[in-house]
This record gives structure tokens, sequence and C-alpha cells, in this order.
């Protein structure tokens, strides 16, 4: 029973066009969604996140949204650069439990 | 970046066989987590520690054991190791629980033969 899914494994976007990777979750109890990034052979880093209470976050050249009736979170970056290829994964919190609970991850590759 | 040290980064085997996996920090988080990471799932929770000798149950708890004796360690133990947890686990910390970004450690490479 998978309560965070990311349907897409992968996805290839060309070098300055948008990226848009999306998140569903079926625990209406999550307080915080979070996007972490990770290159191989490297832990997963913090990227952005968002409220439950929000439905838009933006931070450079990333944004989160949050569609709270239909559970689903996406995560776009404009423009899209090299440098952002690697395997993003999408988290929920719940306070109540305090366990992030993570997706399966998209593998983004940017084409230059 | 947060101060978390994994150790061994890399360990080989046989099945059957007992291991220590160890978290260290340096940031006196108070929150500490177990995942593993494997090709098509993604990161599961193992086992989570929210304090000095308490822990709790994750995603994919069964097989693996967990203690605090210390804000600073968590261990994670395979008691019997099989080959189904070959992974690379990762270690994570967040000190500020309800909004806190998680931290992880750079990961732990095992490999059960």
């Amino acid at each position: 029973d998978q309560q965070v899914k990311q349907n897409s494994p992968s996805l290839s976007v060309q070098e300055g066009r948008i990226s848009i990777l999306n998140c569903d979750y079926t625990n209406s109890m999550f307080d915080y969604f979070l996007w972490y990034k990770k290159y191989p052979a490297e832990g997963p880093t913090f990227l952005i996140s968002i409220s439950s209470i929000k439905d838009k976050n933006e931070d450079g050249r990333f944004t989160v949204f949050l569609n709270k009736s239909a559970k689903h979170l996406s995560l776009h970056i404009v423009p899209s650069q090299p440098g952002d290829s690697a395997v993003y994964f999408c988290a929920a919190f719940s306070s109540g439990t305090y366990k992030y609970i993570f997706g399966t991850g998209t593998r983004l590759k940017v084409l230059a | 970046d947060a101060g978390i040290t994994q150790s061994p980064r890399h360990k080989v085997t046989e099945t059957g066989t007992p291991v220590t996996l160890r978290c260290h920090q340096t940031e006196n988080h108070r929150y500490m987590y177990w995942y593993r990471q494997d090709p098509g799932h993604g990161l599961r929770l193992i086992h989570y520690s929210y304090g000095v000798k308490d822990t709790d149950k994750g995603e994919v708890s069964d097989g693996y054991s967990v203690s605090r004796s210390k804000t600073e360690d968590f261990l994670l133990t395979l008691e019997s190791a099989t080959s189904s947890q070959t992974s690379v686990y990762f270690c994570a910390i967040t000190g500020q629980g309800a909004t806190g970004e998680l931290f992880f450690g750079e990961g732990s490479r095992l490999t059960v033969l």
C-alpha cells in the first residue's frame, strides 16, 4: 500500500524547457510535502517544500504546486539545465507520526 | 552540510551473518531515520527514532532492529542478513520535526551474498 506515488519512472527534457515532475498521495493527514534530488553515489538533498495549507511555493527556478482535492503535487523546473539531471523524489510528512514517506522517484534527463 | 556520518560505507557479507550499520550525527537533532533505496521502490522507511531509546517501525521493518542509546548514534542491525537485504541504506536526521527538511548521510552499500 504505497501512500506516495510517482508514476513516471523517467522524463527527458530539452535544456531551457520546463520540466514537470508529478507525485500523488493517498493520505489526507500529511502536513508537508518535500522534493529531494539525488545524484548517483550521493545522499538525497533537499530541494523545496510546501505546507498542506498552501497551494504554491517558489524558489528560484523551482516551483511546487499542491492540489489537495486531487491529492496531487508537482514540481516545475524552469528553465531546465543539464545539471538538473538526477533522480527526484517527492516525500510527504505527517506531524502525527513524524514519518517522512517517499515516492519511488523520477529520473530526469535534461538534454543539452 | 549536516554532520552525518554513516559507517561502514561499503560492506559485503554472507547470508546468515549479523550486520550493524552506524549513523552518527553531530547536530544534536532529535529525529533520526533509516531508509533503504532499491530500484523501482525508491526510498523506503525501515525504522526511525524520536529520541534516546524511543524508536518506531517504518514501512519495511521486518528483519531489522534499531537502537539509540545516545542522541548522536542510531544503529541499524540485521540479525541474520539475507540476499533481499542487499541495498543502499541511508540515514537521515531532522531537528524540527513538523516542518524541517531531512538531511541525509552519504549511504552505506550492503551486499549480502
